[in-house]
C-alpha cells in the first residue's frame, strides 16, 4: 500500500512565524502535491513537483515555498505565517502519466496562525 | 464561475435510498473525470474513475454527459458506512498539474 505521512497533524503558530510542513511518500511516486483545504473552497493546489528539484507554483503559491531535495520528500515553507495561513494542508503523491487521477494523500496537517 | 461545481448538500437519506450528485465543469476541454470520496477528518480517497460510457462498480454508478458537462454519482442501496463527503475531480489536459477539485457533496445516512 502506498503510504504517505505529514510529519504534524496539528500545528499552532504565531503570526510572523516559518513553518516548515514535511511530507514523505514510499512507493517512489514522481508527482508530488501540496493542496490546502478550506470549507466551501475545496481542494486548492499550492504547488506541484514532478521531479527532485523540479516544482510548479499551483493556484495559490503566495506566501508558500517548497523543497524537493529527494524524491520521497516534499516540503511546504510558509515564510512568515499569517493568519489567513490556518487551514488544513495537504500532501499527496501520484504516478506520472497523462490523465492520472489518483491521487495518494497524506492525513493532513490542521495549521491555526494566532 | 468556478471550474468545478457541486451543490454541497448537506444529503440526508434513509439507509437503503438511492441518491445521486452531480458535478459541473465549466472547460469543454477537460479530458478525464473522477470522483473521491473523503470521511470526516479523513484525507481523500479515489473512489472511482468516470469513462465515456459510463461506469459501475458494485453500487455505485459514474455517469459522464459531455454535452451537458456534467459528471453524475449514483449510489444504490445506501449504507451508513456510505456517509461522507464526495468530491468530483477534473483533468483538463494531461497534465497532473491540471486536476481540478470541487468542494465536495456531503452525505449522511441515517439509520
Amino acid at each position: 500500500d502506498v503510504k504517505v505521512t505529514q510529519s504534524s497533524r496539528y500545528l499552532v503558530k504565531r503570526t510572523g512565524e516559518k513553518v516548515f510542513l514535511e511530507c514523505v511518500q514510499d512507493m517512489d511516486h514522481e508527482n508530488m502535491f501540496w493542496y490546502r483545504q478550506d470549507p466551501g473552497l475545496g481542494l486548492r493546489l499550492i504547488y506541484f513537483s514532478y521531479d527532485v528539484k523540479m516544482k510548479e507554483k499551483g493556484d495559490i503559491p503566495e506566501g508558500y515555498s517548497v523543497s524537493r531535495e529527494k524524491k520521497e520528500r516534499f516540503s511546504l515553507i510558509l515564510e512568515s505565517a499569517s493568519t489567513n495561513q490556518t487551514s488544513m494542508y495537504l500532501c499527496a503523491s501520484s504516478l506520472p502519466g497523462t490523465n492520472t487521477g489518483e491521487l495518494f494523500f497524506g492525513e493532513g496537517s490542521r495549521l491555526t496562525v494566532l | 464561475r468556478k471550474e468545478v461545481e457541486q451543490d454541497p448538500g448537506p444529503f440526508n437519506v434513509p439507509e437503503g435510498a438511492t441518491v445521486a450528485f452531480n458535478c459541473t465543469y465549466s472547460n469543454s476541454a477537460s479530458q478525464s473525470f473522477f470522483w473521491y470520496r473523503q470521511d470526516c477528518r479523513k484525507e481523500p480517497k479515489l473512489l472511482m474513475s468516470v469513462y465515456s460510457s459510463g461506469n459501475e462498480d458494485g453500487r455505485f454508478t459514474a455517469q459522464l454527459n459531455r454535452a451537458s458537462q456534467y459528471i453524475s454519482l449514483l449510489i444504490r442501496d445506501s449504507k451508513l458506512s456510505d456517509s461522507a463527503t464526495y468530491l468530483c475531480v477534473v483533468i483538463v489536459s494531461g497534465s497532473a498539474r491540471q486536476l481540478t477539485f470541487g468542494s465536495g457533496t456531503q452525505l449522511t445516512v441515517l439509520p
